[in-house]
Parts: structure tokens; C-alpha cells; sequence
């Protein structure tokens, strides 16, 4: 299977930008996705990125990607307590009888420090 | 507001029994997923289904199954509950290329 990776832990101060890394297997990848996971909620997707693109900007989030080095990377802006949480990015499979699944990263837990 | 439910935000259960988690959408989405997430491994795909009466193996079956009777209810069923089952279940559902809808989860715990 398809193999995603993230790092576990990443503590910035608020006010500084944060930089979430991922690296992904799936060169057919047609859509990457960022997620956003608050303590005891669902998941909430917060932005993709096709894949012929390299960047996405979106207020304070912005997207790059590497098909290169199948690199992916969220930087938050001006982080605020309110991004604690944690961040998965999930790449598409593409299935040999048709139609697509996505595989999600180990996920990353942002602390925001004052 | 695309919603979709979870039965039970918490359940506790002992080895052995039935389990059923239960999933409802209400956006005529034809797509449905079951996730388990454990720290450290974030999000494994247990099954997923295209349309009524179908359903496709994920990354992780062993020790479930599921059923979908009707489009908009998605159930995971785990036959004989064990305590490595103790995980956070997350149910999905989506239409387009985007899985943009989860529900909030169960936590079960399986004693």
C-alpha cells in the first residue's frame, strides 16, 4: 500500500509561522489534502492541492508541493493558540478496479505556546 | 449544512460481544468510509463502500465488516469484539473527488 509520513510533534510560538511536513508514495496522487483535528472533533478538511500545481495560498495557509520529491508542506502564518491541534495530510489512491480512497499521514500535533 | 452522524460518541464493551457502530449521512453521497484512528497511526481505512449493497475492502479489515442496506446508513460491525480494537472509529462520506465530511467519532473501549 500507499505509504504517508509525517512528523509527530511540532511546538511553535504564537505569532510565528508553522511549517507541517509530509512525504507521500503515490505519484498518481491527483489530489493532496490537508486536514485539521481539534481535541475530540472530527476531521475538518482545511485545504488541497492538485496535483498539477505547485503552490495554494488560502488567507493565512499555504500549500506546497514537490512532485519531485513527493514533498508536501503546510505553513500557517501569524499562529495563533487556535491552530493547536492536529494536522494530517492524506494523498489519493487510485484503485485498479476504478474510483479512489485516500491515505492519511501518522498526523502532526501543533502546540502553540504563548 | 452536510451532516454526518455517529450513534455514539463513547462506547464501552467487553471482549467477546457484537459491536455495532452506525453512521448516517444526509447529503445522498454515495461514497462511504470507515476509519480507525490510533495514536502514532493516524488514519487506517477499514472499509469503504460506492453505493447500496456494495462494500470494498481497505487497508485493515481483519475483525470487521460492514453493511449498507440503504444509501445513507453505513454500518461497522465488529463480530467479536477484542481490546486491540480500543480505538477512536471515524465514519466519512463524499459525492466528488474531495472527502470533505467526517462525523465526530466513536471512542470505543473494549474491556
Amino acid at each position: 500500500g500507499e505509504d504517508v509520513e509525517q512528523s509527530l510533534f511540532l511546538s511553535v510560538r504564537e505569532g510565528d509561522s508553522s511549517v507541517i511536513n509530509c512525504t507521500y508514495t503515490d505519484s498518481s496522487s491527483t489530489y493532496l489534502y490537508w486536514y485539521k483535528q481539534e481535541p475530540g472533533a472530527g476531521l475538518q478538511l482545511l485545504t488541497y492541492i492538485f496535483s498539477n500545481m505547485d503552490m495554494k495560498q488560502d488567507q493565512r495557509l499555504t500549500v506546497l508541493l514537490n512532485k519531485k520529491d513527493k514533498h508536501l508542506s503546510l505553513r500557517i502564518a501569524d499562529t495563533q493558540t487556535g491552530d493547536s491541534a492536529i494536522y494530517f495530510c492524506a494523498e489519493t489512491e487510485i484503485l485498479t478496479g476504478g474510483g479512489n480512497k485516500l491515505t492519511f499521514g501518522t498526523g502532526t500535533q501543533l502546540k502553540v505556546e504563548l | 449544512d452536510v451532516k454526518v452522524t455517529q450513534s455514539s460518541r463513547y462506547l464501552v464493551k467487553r471482549t467477546g460481544e457484537k459491536v455495532f457502530l452506525e453512521c448516517v449521512q444526509d447529503m445522498d453521497h454515495e461514497n462511504m468510509f470507515w476509519y480507525r484512528q490510533d495514536p502514532g497511526l493516524g488514519l487506517r481505512l477499514i472499509y469503504f463502500s460506492y453505493d447500496v449493497k456494495m462494500k470494498e475492502k481497505g487497508d485493515i479489515p481483519e475483525g470487521y465488516s460492514v453493511s449498507r442496506e440503504k444509501k445513507e446508513r453505513f454500518s461497522l460491525i465488529l463480530e467479536s469484539a477484542s481490546t486491540n480494537q480500543t480505538s477512536m472509529y471515524l465514519c466519512a462520506s463524499k459525492s466528488g473527488p474531495l472527502l470533505e465530511f467526517f462525523g465526530p467519532g466513536t471512542r470505543l473501549t473494549v474491556l
